[in-house]
């Protein structure tokens, strides 16, 4: 089963626009993380935020936590074309023994140039 | 270092029959997790390896199995598939508890007709 919702889920926008991505997640994380995947690949990993962590920056990406809302989002900041992809968040559950993600449903982002 | 490799890319099989794919993850990552993604359900984790020792597994039924071997390759079965088997299966790996986040491979497309 999927953990929660991901919103919009689809998003266009201009070249060097921001894309924010909302998610929402219903249990108690670990932590939370987020993929990109392209036309149906594998999924590659953008960035992890911990329980514990309300913001993290990596490049072009911030994500925010707010664990009491169990919410996070997602900013891609001055958009390229290359950024084109579908966008998970997944939750690493504190209730999980080993490894196991439960995603969301993603957000289909298109940049145009 | 080189990736996860996922074998086959792609697949067509026949109702009914099985099929098995291969996962090879990182040299030293010892977690192999699998998921399955389709349109309608998304990415749905299936089960996780650890050690050779099945550590999680997801709600699908007992015709979906796995194992892992000493070199921590991993390898997906799947007895008398159906049509609503077709979809794109993605391993990932890690080195321990995944706090860092999970290396994805490109998947195999499978399609049963």
């Amino acid at each position: 089963s999927q953990q929660g919702e991901e919103d919009p889920q689809a998003l266009s926008i201009q070249e060097g626009e921001n894309a924010t991505m909302n998610c929402s997640y219903k249990t108690s994380i670990n932590n939370l993380q987020w993929y990109r995947q392209n036309s149906g690949r594998g999924l590659v990993h953008l960035i992890l935020i911990r329980s514990n962590e309300r913001e993290k920056h990596s490049g072009r990406l911030r994500v925010t936590l707010d664990t009491s809302k169990k919410s996070s989002s997602l900013l891609i900041t001055a958009s390229r074309a290359a950024d084109t992809a579908s966008y998970f968040c997944a939750t690493d559950d504190i209730s999980n023994a080993g490894n196991m993600l439960t995603f969301g449903g993603g957000t289909r982002l298109m940049v145009k140039p | 270092k080189a990736g996860v490799t996922q074998t086959p890319r792609y697949l067509i099989k026949t109702r009914g029959q099985q099929v098995t794919l291969s996962c090879s993850p990182i040299s030293g990552h010892r977690s192999v997790s699998w998921y399955q993604q389709t349109p309608g359900q998304g990415l749905q984790f299936l089960f996780e390896y650890f050690s050779e020792t099945q550590r999680n597994k997801g709600n699908f039924p007992g015709r979906f199995s796995g194992r892992q071997f000493s070199n921590s390759r991993s390898e997906m079965n799947v007895s008398t598939l159906e049509l609503g088997d077709s979809a794109l299966y993605l391993c990932a790996s890690s080195l321990g508890q995944g706090v860092w986040g999970y290396t994805f491979g490109s998947g195999t497309r499978l399609t049963v007709v």
